[in-house]
């Protein structure tokens, strides 16, 4: 089955403290992205990468780090977490011939207390 | 950099009546405008889209129509379900691309009444 993997998909943290929210996809797109969603903001983007080692800022990139090692992957990091960065985190995977459709994850909900 | 309103940001319509979601963009750049369904619990799903070489755009009971001289573009849901009852998402977006950097409007959620 097509799909957008993220785990985990629900965390719970502290300040400070270091994490990573994966994402995988099974349909060997090249365009990846990460969105995080707030209550009245709707999504803002992250960051996005159009193919392995190819990435680069959205709207909200600060506090945040990614990479593209990999096609399938495309990791989230938070190395200092903060509370307001508790929000949904959103995952999407599109092919760049079709980057009308954007693929969504099932979401991970993030608490930093 | 683009800005997306939405409104409504709550809407009810009674069961079978017609629901209209207004979006307006800031970008005279913007030349893709698509729409996004997310049910409860999981992502955004695509539904329909509009790209800026055209005025109007129909999916059985899902239309969307753009005003490029307003910057508007808009979602019309005829015949209302209970499935249709959700929170939607527009976006726009001028990447080179497409669609590589989307900007998306707040949401607006949409409750059916049976």
């Amino acid at each position: 089955e097509a799909q957008v993997t993220q785990n985990p998909r629900y965390l719970i943290t502290v300040t400070g403290k270091k994490l990573t929210v994966t994402c995988s996809q099974n349909m060997n797109h090249e365009y990846m992205s990460w969105y995080r969603q707030d209550p009245g903001l709707g999504l803002r983007q992250i960051y996005y990468s159009m193919n392995v080692e190819v990435t680069d800022k959205g709207d909200v990139p600060e506090g945040y780090k990614v990479s593209r090692k990999e096609k399938r992957n495309f990791p989230l990091i938070l190395e200092s977490p903060s509370p307001n960065q508790t929000s949904l985190y959103f995952c999407a995977s599109s092919a760049l011939t079709t980057l009308n459709e954007q693929f969504f994850g099932p979401g991970t909900r993030l608490t930093v207390l | 950099g683009e800005n997306v309103e939405q409104h409504p940001s709550t809407l009810s319509v009674q069961e079978g009546d017609s629901a209209v979601i207004k979006c307006t963009y800031s970008d005279s750049a913007s030349n893709y405008f698509p729409w996004y369904k997310q049910e409860l619990g999981k992502g955004p799903q695509l539904i329909i889209d509009i790209r800026s070489n055209v005025g109007e755009k129909k999916d059985q009971r899902i239309a969307v129509t753009l005003n490029k001289t307003a910057k508007h573009f808009s979602l019309h849901i005829t015949e209302t379900q209970p499935e249709d009852s959700a929170v939607y998402f527009c976006a726009a977006t001028s990447g080179v691309f497409g669609n590589e950097k989307l900007t998306f409007g707040t949401g607006t959620r949409l409750t059916i009444i049976p």
